[in-house]
């Protein structure tokens, strides 16, 4: 499974567009990027997944460049309720889908 | 997006007691299921995958006689903590994927606080 690296903390102000970087240079050809939210005491919430280039859904904006050495989260105009723990993840496109658990960007938004 | 819950959200068990915890899937059958642990200010630790109707495959370091695992149906799984020692209180999440509407996302559910006292 691909190792992913991502900032440990990143602070916000309330309106701003925040950019999570997540670094995976030893991706496999069949793996997907995926991305989940968690807030204290929840269980992860599912943000977005994409394989390359990229995917905008309500919530957020994943960017993927060509080599897929690494992924960009993009969240428009954070709120306060952003606040929480944003993992990357990388999972097969085959076999178990297992995912592991990096320790995460913990997002702190700032009135 | 998919429905997994979990039941009960929050159980105190007196150590040397079992605790089991139960993990649906509500709106889509689960042909894998997963199982994490998580402590205070750390991230999610995988204990084990089940796949309905085998074995569950168990992580390195974990218990499979003392953390047992069930998927006997493609929406249920449990996780039976045995012999429950203060050691064991943790924040436990189970994830499931499977055909539509998952479909190759893996929801989790809303995770179990297990206190052993």
């Amino acid at each position: 499974l691909a190792k992913t690296t991502q900032p440990i903390s990143m602070d916000s102000y309330e309106g701003q567009e925040v950019n999570i970087t997540c670094s995976h240079n030893n991706i496999a050809t069949n793996d997907y990027i995926t991305w989940y939210q968690q807030f204290p005491s929840q269980g992860p919430r599912f943000i977005i997944q994409e394989y390359k280039t990229k995917v905008t859904n309500e919530v957020a904006s994943l960017f993927i460049p060509a080599d897929r050495k690494s992924s960009t989260l993009s969240l428009p105009r954070v709120s306060l309720s952003d606040t929480a723990v944003y993992y990357c993840l990388v999972r097969s496109g085959a076999g178990s889908y297992q995912l592991t658990f990096g320790k995460g960007t913990k997002l702190s938004v700032i009135p | 997006g998919a429905v997994v819950s979990q039941h009960p959200s929050r159980v105190i068990c007196k150590s040397g007691t079992s605790v089991k915890i139960e993990c649906r899937s509500l709106d889509f059958q689960a042909t894998t299921m997963f199982w994490y642990r998580q402590f205070p200010k750390q991230s999610l630790m995988l204990m084990a995958t089940s796949n309905e109707g085998s074995k569950a495959t168990y992580e390195q370091g974990v218990e499979k006689d003392k953390f047992l695992i069930n998927h006997a149906s493609l929406t249920l799984s449990t996780l039976t903590v045995t012999s429950a020692h203060p050691e064991d209180s943790s924040f436990y999440i189970c994830s499931a994927r499977g055909r539509l509407p998952s479909g190759n996302t893996i929801y989790f559910g809303e995770g179990s606080w297990l206190t052993v006292v």
